[in-house]
């Protein structure tokens, strides 16, 4: 079967950084997505990685290992409001997204 | 309106109630998209419509039936949920089917409790 595995909650302190670890089996790979989701709200888009190596957007980095299954998302300088539910998803070979169940993150002061 | 809406944001019914779920879109994308979101579970792909046809349906039990009349609308049409029925439905659209870049944009999700 085709799998998505992320812890379920991390803790981490404002200023810091934190890394989200995702790893993944599934049939066929056409790119893996990292979602945002405050409490209540819609997921929103952060990143998408399909080849390997280290994408940056601002204080938010997404890393892709194709050959391990794995990716990471990086937060950086960390903010009260990046309290939310990090999902990561992987397309497979047919065009669907397969998803994991997401990582809370809690920020403390 | 800009994005992805969705109606009613929250919504409470009997078991032998019948209720619609109502999703639009405003982004001229073609392809939109039914997911159940129970907690500390991965989003379940219930339904997708690419061009107003239905491309995926992933074994959703009849008592959920989805229509799209047209590429900015789509709906889910509830009658005798069960309990487990609960859970937050997310409607999202894309660009399109298929491609391996396709953003998918989210609704904010109708929060659905059955009785």
């Amino acid at each position: 079967g085709q799998n998505i595995d992320q812890p379920t909650e991390m803790t981490a302190t404002e200023g810091a950084i934190v890394q989200i670890n995702c790893t993944y089996q599934t049939s066929g790979f056409n790119g893996l997505f990292w979602y945002q989701q405050h409490a209540g709200e819609a997921p929103t888009f952060l990143s998408y990685n399909v080849l390997d190596g280290l994408e940056e957007k601002g204080r938010f980095s997404s890393f892709l290992s194709r050959s391990k299954g794995y990716s990471y998302l990086l937060l950086k300088e960390l903010q009260m409001k990046d309290s939310a539910s990090y999902l990561c998803a992987v397309m497979d070979s047919n065009y669907q997204l397969i998803w994991g169940a997401g990582t809370k993150l809690i920020i403390k002061p | 309106e800009t994005g992805v809406t969705q109606t009613p944001r929250h919504l409470v019914m009997g078991m032998t109630n019948k209720k619609s779920l109502k999703c639009e879109q405003h982004l001229g994308h073609n392809a939109m998209y039914w997911y159940k979101q129970s907690a500390k579970k991965p989003l379940e792909l219930m339904f997708v419509y690419n061009f107003k046809e239905q491309t995926e349906n992933n074994s959703v039990p009849s008592r959920f039936s989805p229509e799209c009349p047209n590429s900015s609308h789509l709906f889910l049409h509830l009658h005798t949920l069960q309990p487990e029925d609960s859970a937050l439905y997310l409607c999202a659209s894309s660009q399109e089917t298929g491609g391996s870049y396709n953003e998918q944009f989210f609704g904010p999700g109708t929060r659905l409790t059955v009785l």
